[in-house]
């Protein structure tokens, strides 16, 4: 079956470091999207990509940065972590405009 | 532009309660509405969604009808289960505005025995 991983699934890390979270999907979907989910924000968008060598600023990219060379990967790259960056981090993929598929999460801590 | 507003958590209700969900919205186009749900430690998934105006989702008892005139999205269930409890997400998408989702803020809901 089609699926969307993430690892690791948990992370600690120090102030400064850079750290890069893993997505994968089997879909073989164009559009990929990473957020991060904070309590009184809900999902807030990070970056997004519609397809290889394209990427897109959302609403909270400051500190994160991705790329995209194949259509299953997406990784999401926090150049010098920070406190504030201590968070659940999502990925997920669509083919269209229509339904996402979630990944089970990363949770990271910035000490 | 395109956001969703629910309403707040938490929700408590007992085993075999009516469940209502607040959501509205608000488009520049034409969205289609979801509801997703999150178990404790899990990602995202989506539970029902409706395309266009008047259309209903449902699913696992849950119902939800996309109302264009009040532009909302409630989520109704006419008696809860425990294993209902989670966090529930109304979210947009705008076919105008290219693939990307808009979510509300997440609404926390516990049933007790």
């Amino acid at each position: 079956d089609a699926e969307i991983t993430q690892s690791p699934r948990h992370k600690i890390t120090e102030t400064g470091r850079q750290v890069t979270l893993a997505c994968h999907q089997t879909w073989n979907h164009n559009n990929m999207f990473w957020y991060r989910q904070d309590l009184g924000h809900g999902l807030r968008l990070i970056h997004y990509s519609y397809g290889v060598h394209d990427t897109n600023k959302g609403e909270v990219s400051d500190g994160y940065s991705v790329s995209r060379s194949n259509t299953e990967d997406l990784p999401l790259t926090l150049e010098s972590a920070a406190s504030s960056q201590t968070s659940v981090y999502f990925c997920a993929s669509s083919e269209s405009w229509e339904t996402q598929y979630f990944g089970p999460g990363t949770r990271l801590l910035v000490l | 532009g395109n956001s969703v507003t629910q309403m707040e958590g938490p929700v408590t209700l007992s085993e075999e309660a009516f469940l209502t969900i607040n959501c509205t919205y608000t488009a520049t186009g034409y969205p289609s509405l979801f509801w997703y749900v999150q178990y404790p430690g899990e990602g995202l998934q989506l539970l029902l969604k409706a395309t266009k105006a008047d259309d209903k989702g449902s699913n696992k008892g849950f119902e939800a009808t996309y109302r264009k005139e009040t532009t909302s999205f409630h989520l109704e269930k006419g008696s809860v289960q425990v294993s209902d409890s989670a966090v529930y997400f109304c979210a947009l998408s705008d076919r105008n505005t290219g693939n990307q989702f808009y979510f509300g803020t997440g609404t926390s809901l516990t049933v007790i025995p």
